[in-house]
């Protein structure tokens, strides 16, 4: 079973607009992380968030954590074609182990 | 320094054949994680290794498993494919055993295809 969902499920927008993704999850967590995914490709780790943070920048992306509402959000700012792609936010719980549990991902097209 | 590998990249069955999957973590990393990514499921998890010990498994039949080596390289065997095993199966490497502060690095996958 998924542990996020992902809102919205799929995103149009032109270059240079910025971009907001949600995702929300079920269970406590330990930190949630963000991937992308360019069609049918691998996932590229994005940013990592830790459950006692609640915002972090890397570049163009923004993340924000709320986890008394057990969500989270994706910003990118300042979009490029190149950015077309699928986002998925993936839950890590609590004790030694690697499993994540990803959303349903939001598909992002970005018009030039 | 190279990322996951995954060989093959591409693989066509037929249903009740068998196929085993290869993962090449990043070198020094000592967990791999395994998922399974379809259109109607998405993502999802299907086991993880570290130092050669399963820690963890997903909601998948006995017809999937896996195993790490002592040089960290995994593989996953799927028995007796069915149309639906059809899918990416994606490797996941990080270094420690604790993700959380550990980033999972992703390989490319392989495409399976069940005829």
């Amino acid at each position: 079973s998924q542990q996020g969902e992902e809102d919205p499920q799929a995103l149009s927008i032109q270059e240079g607009e910025n971009a907001t993704m949600n995702c929300s999850y079920k269970t406590s967590i330990n930190n949630l992380q963000w991937y992308r995914q360019n069609s049918g490709r691998g996932l590229v780790h994005l940013i990592l968030i830790r459950s006692n943070e609640r915002e972090k920048h890397s570049g163009r992306l923004r993340v924000t954590l709320d986890t008394s509402k057990k969500s989270s959000s994706l910003l990118i700012t300042a979009s490029r074609a190149a950015d077309t792609a699928s986002y998925f936010c993936a839950a890590l719980g609590g004790g030694a182990t690697n499993k994540l549990i990803f959303g349903t991902g939001t598909l992002l097209a970005v018009q030039p | 320094k190279a990322g996951v590998t995954q060989t093959p990249r591409y693989l066509i069955k037929t249903r009740g054949q068998q196929v085993t999957l290869s993962c090449s973590p990043i070198s020094g990393h000592r967990s791999v994680s395994w998922y399974q990514q379809t259109p109607g499921q998405g993502l999802q998890f299907l086991f993880e290794y570290f130092s050669e010990t399963q820690r963890n498994k997903g909601n998948f039949p006995g017809r999937f498993s896996g195993r790490q080596f002592s040089n960290s390289r995994s593989e996953m065997n799927v028995s007796t494919l069915e149309l639906g095993d059809s899918a990416l199966y994606l490797c996941a490497s990080s270094w420690g055993d604790k993700a959380s502060t550990d980033t999972q690095y992703f390989g490319p996958g392989t495409r399976l295809t069940v005829l």
